[in-house]
């Protein structure tokens, strides 16, 4: 079993659509949670980050961390054509490297 | 604005061929991480540095071969291709949990 897991996709959704994208985990000891987006031929960028469980906003995007269930999520409101990319989540404990998942592909559609 | 960067941005060689992927930062961070990402897979780190003078390997098995003589410069080698090594490349650099990620270097080899 993978330490973290994620749906690869492809996911393609109509402009507007809110989106929702996971990621399950089995080590208990990730204490930090982040989510980075990576637009085709170029390297990943940070989105959104947090180390507690609950839900952290930041414009149209949402990150939600549950921690008795070993499961984060991302949410995307009101999609945009630009937010076509694949989106990965990554996470890592207090004192150990971080591990990525493999990407989940989201094409937005106008 | 670009803080980090890789070059060659692509790369297309022949069997044998020794290539040196570099990869610079203006932060001063003294992190830096060398991944490998094949389509539709998740990043593997292959190599990283906390510091001058510091390498490690990573979690994924490679037979590429780093160097940190400056804070700045983290080349990595390869001393002789082959088309298993064909894969994208991006190097990272961090000073807390956030990984800022180079626009990577596209290796093919023949």
């Amino acid at each position: 079993q993978k330490e973290v897991e994620q749906d690869p996709g492809p996911l393609s959704v109509p402009e507007g659509a809110i989106v929702s994208l996971n990621c399950t985990y089995s080590n208990s000891a990730f204490q930090y949670f982040m989510w980075y987006r990576q637009y085709s031929r170029k390297g990943p960028e940070l989105l959104m980050y947090t180390y507690s469980s609950g839900n952290k906003e930041d414009g149209r995007f949402t990150a939600q961390v549950d921690k008795s269930s070993k499961y984060i999520s991302l949410f995307i409101r009101d999609s945009q054509p630009s937010d076509s990319a694949t989106y990965l989540c990554a996470m890592k404990t207090s004192y150990d490297k971080v591990i990525f998942g493999p990407g989940t592909s989201l094409s937005v559609i106008p | 604005e670009a803080d980090i960067y890789q070059t060659p941005r692509y790369l297309v060689i022949g069997t044998g061929k020794k290539i040196t992927l570099e990869c610079s930062q203006t932060m001063g961070h003294d992190k830096m991480y060398w991944y490998q990402q094949d389509p539709g897979m998740e990043l593997h780190l292959i190599h990283y540095s906390y510091g001058v003078n510091s390498t490690e390997k990573g979690d994924l098995s490679s037979e590429s071969t780093v160097s940190r003589i400056r804070t700045e410069h983290f080349p990595l080698t390869l001393e002789s291709a082959r088309p298993s090594h064909t894969s994208q490349y991006l190097c990272a650099h961090s000073q807390g949990d956030e990984q800022f990620f180079g626009p990577g270097t596209r290796l093919t080899v023949l």
